[in-house]
């Protein structure tokens, strides 16, 4: 049981590439989420999905697209890296929206030139 | 603007002393409170959390306040040990998916 998968751990995009980053969790659970944390701000939701087939924007979704894939798979993509989008970013997952709680994966750190 | 302020970035206590977090929200339709816990090259972790109809919920070392009327909330852990070094993330929601963190606070344990 693995939990909640990211990868790359690590990337370096120079501005205006693309990237796709890739989430994936074992645990059954409807609900997947993608955040950054930059310092200082804590972290801020960019797109949420509550099911297959379902997307949401969070706070911050400018400059990024979502796809789920299937119920496992949730993957964020950058179609022309900015350097503001240097960032660690977390993948998350939980059962259902609402007060469950959400498992977070070990995140991606990205570094836009 | 952040809704959800943690004005400590960081804090130092000796192993088996207390600890004392502290979290402030502005948002006033916030009913959940969440604690996580963050240690470096890892995602966070669920510490604790608390609903809106208490004031403590308590799980072992960790015991979560809350003060609706001052919109401000505490983690306490006691006694502190060395893998409790880690940053602490406050969160909160009005009761949907949508958590608000705060910044962090970086603990040091120390020996």
């Amino acid at each position: 049981n693995a939990g909640v998968t990211q990868t790359p751990k690590f990337q370096v995009l120079k501005t205006g590439q693309s990237m796709t980053l890739q989430c994936a969790q074992d645990m059954n659970h409807n609900s997947m989420y993608w955040y950054r944390q930059d310092p200082g701000m804590g972290l801020r939701l960019i797109y949420y999905s509550a099911s297959e087939g379902t997307t949401d924007k969070g706070e911050v979704p400018n400059g990024y697209n979502v796809s789920r894939l299937n119920k496992r798979e949730f993957s964020l993509r950058l179609e022309s890296a900015a350097p503001s989008q240097t960032s660690v970013y977390f993948c998350a997952s939980s059962e259902a929206k609402g007060r469950e709680t959400q498992y977070f994966g070990p995140g991606t750190r990205l570094l836009v030139l | 603007d952040q809704q959800v302020k943690q004005n400590s970035p960081s804090l130092s206590v000796q192993e088996g002393r207390i600890s004392i977090l502290n979290c402030d929200y502005t948002n006033s339709m916030f009913d959940y409170f969440l604690w996580y816990k963050k240690y470096p090259a890892e995602g966070p972790t669920f510490l604790i959390s608390i609903s809106s109809i208490k004031d403590k919920n308590e799980d072992g070392r960790f015991t979560v306040f809350l003060n609706k009327s001052a919109k401000h909330l505490s983690l306490h852990i006691v006694p502190s040990q060395p893998g409790d070094s880690a940053v602490y993330f406050c969160a909160a929601t009005p009761n949907d998916y949508k958590l608000s963190f705060g910044a962090g606070t970086t603990v040091t344990v120390r020996a």
